[in-house]
């Protein structure tokens, strides 16, 4: 069965480096992993996307590994600012082409 | 460029009543979305629209219809609100098609309670 898993939360402090990671076992051949960042209130965001090794943009970098069976969202040096819910998203498309959302990592930011 | 707009922001239904969320984008993409956001679950696909004149259900279709008015347009029904149907409803649209895991534009959602 389709199933993307995420850790429910997370502590952090302003400037370390913080890793999320989503375990997609079922993941097909030709999925994408992606990212979305939510603030409260809000629609979620498009952080990053990737299909395999190693994905860096301006705000994180995303690595899979050979096997693709997870992902690990990494976040420089967070702010405050990135106090948020992050979600990975993975295409199951050997099982009738869902779109999987994990539950969410609250990741919480402290000064 | 108001990107991917819903109405309304919210609502308070009782049970038995009918209603319809609608969702527009302004970014000439082909797929749209409507997801339900609920404590503890994430984001769970209700239904979703490749392209124009086309719908499939998604991870939890049940109650819901949809119609996909226009490239534009893709509106959310409920025909008889259930207390299981209070969530927050975000519609989302992509380029290309949801044959692929594309980058995905999100409305600011609709809360809705049912009484």
């Amino acid at each position: 069965l389709a199933k993307t898993t995420q850790p429910i939360s997370m502590d952090s402090y302003e400037g370390q480096e913080v890793n999320i990671t989503c375990s997609h076992n079922n993941i097909a051949t030709n999925d994408y992993i992606t990212w979305y960042q939510q603030f409260p209130s809000q629609g979620p965001r498009f952080i990053i996307q990737g299909y395999k090794t190693k994905v860096t943009n301006e705000v994180a970098s995303l690595f899979i590994p050979a096997d693709r069976k997870s992902s690990t969202l990494s976040l420089p040096r967070v702010s405050l600012s990135d106090t948020a819910v992050y979600y990975c998203l993975v295409g199951y498309y050997n099982q009738g082409g869902k779109l999987i959302f994990g539950q969410g990592t609250e990741l919480s930011v402290k000064p | 460029n108001a990107g991917v707009t819903q109405t309304p922001k919210f609502q308070v239904l009782k049970t038995g009543q009918s209603m319809t969320l609608q969702c527009a984008q302004d970014m000439n993409h082909n797929s749209m979305y409507w997801y339900r956001q609920d404590p503890g679950m994430g984001l769970r696909l209700i239904y979703y629209s490749a392209s124009e004149g086309t719908t499939d259900k998604g991870e939890v279709p049940n109650g819901y219809n949809v119609s996909r008015l226009n490239k534009r347009e893709f509106s959310l029904r409920l025909e008889s609100a259930a207390p299981s149907q209070t969530s927050v409803y975000f519609c989302a649209s992509s380029e290309v098609g949801a044959d692929v895991t594309d980058t995905q534009y999100f409305g600011p959602g609709t809360r809705l309670t049912v009484l």
